[in-house]
């Protein structure tokens, strides 16, 4: 079965980095992007970005252009985020999630591609990550 | 402040149904057919419910539905269950900053 298995609890210091790995099982990793999501304590989603596996694309929101890097590791099946500059306003829980769009051959450029469709069939459990000094 | 507006709660008793709304504008819901639903119990991660406005992934009882009018989307829950009390979250591609979602829905079953 699908299954995203992500990293545990990281307690960090203001100005400082972390890092949140998210492992893929149960389907053909390249398959499909991943995409991370965070919910600070008592409210919603907010989208942060997106990894094609296959191509190592990337998309961002706007708020994060910068201070956030998404990796691929196709060896392991795990995807990487690494948030940077750290404030107390980035305390949160972050999840990965499969993205649907699947990859593809592309008649029209002769090669595989991969278009996220922004939306997620399967999540990780969650990793908080709390920002205090 | 999130990007699409839902109602901060409703409630329903059992059995009853329930409709949640998603308003957002020409560049987001009302521009794309890329609307999804989500809901998240307590300390649980989000499970997908609608996708692409009216679409129901496989295992999703028929009881939710999607749907959209111009700018506002909504989810509807027909005979309301107990386990459906639960946070509700809609999203909408956008050609901004690529996803957004709203603000959530808490539902109770009375």
């Amino acid at each position: 079965q699908v299954q995203l298995v992500q990293s545990g609890l990281e307690v960090k210091k203001p100005g400082a980095s972390v890092k949140v790995s998210c492992k893929a099982s149960g389907y053909n990793f390249l398959n499909y992007g991943i995409s991370w999501v965070r919910q600070a304590p008592g409210q919603g989603l907010e989208w942060m970005g997106w990894i094609s596996t296959y191509t190592g694309e990337t998309k961002f929101a706007q708020n994060f252009q910068g201070r956030v890097t998404v990796t691929t590791d196709t060896s392991t099946r795990t995807t990487h985020m690494e948030l940077r500059s750290l404030t107390s306003g980035d305390t949160a829980v972050y999840y990965c999630a499969r993205d649907a769009g699947q990859t593809s051959y592309d008649v029209l450029v002769g090669y595989y591609t991969n278009t996220p469709k922004y939306y997620f069939d399967y999540w990780g459990q969650g990793t908080l990550v709390t920002v205090s000094s | 402040q999130s990007v699409l507006a839902q109602p901060a709660s409703v409630s329903g008793s059992p059995g009853q149904s329930i409709t949640i709304s998603c308003t957002g504008t020409n560049s987001d819901v009302g521009g794309y057919h890329s609307v999804s639903w989500y809901q998240q119990h307590p300390g649980k991660a989000p499970k997908l419910v609608i996708y692409d406005v009216i679409d129901r992934p496989s295992g999703v009882s028929n009881r939710f539905s999607g749907s959209k009018s111009g700018n506002t989307a909504s989810l509807a829950i027909s005979g309301l269950q107990p386990e459906d009390e639960a946070d509700y979250y809609c999203s909408s591609y956008t050609s901004g900053t690529t996803l957004v979602f709203g603000g959530g829905t808490k539902l109770t079953v009375l």
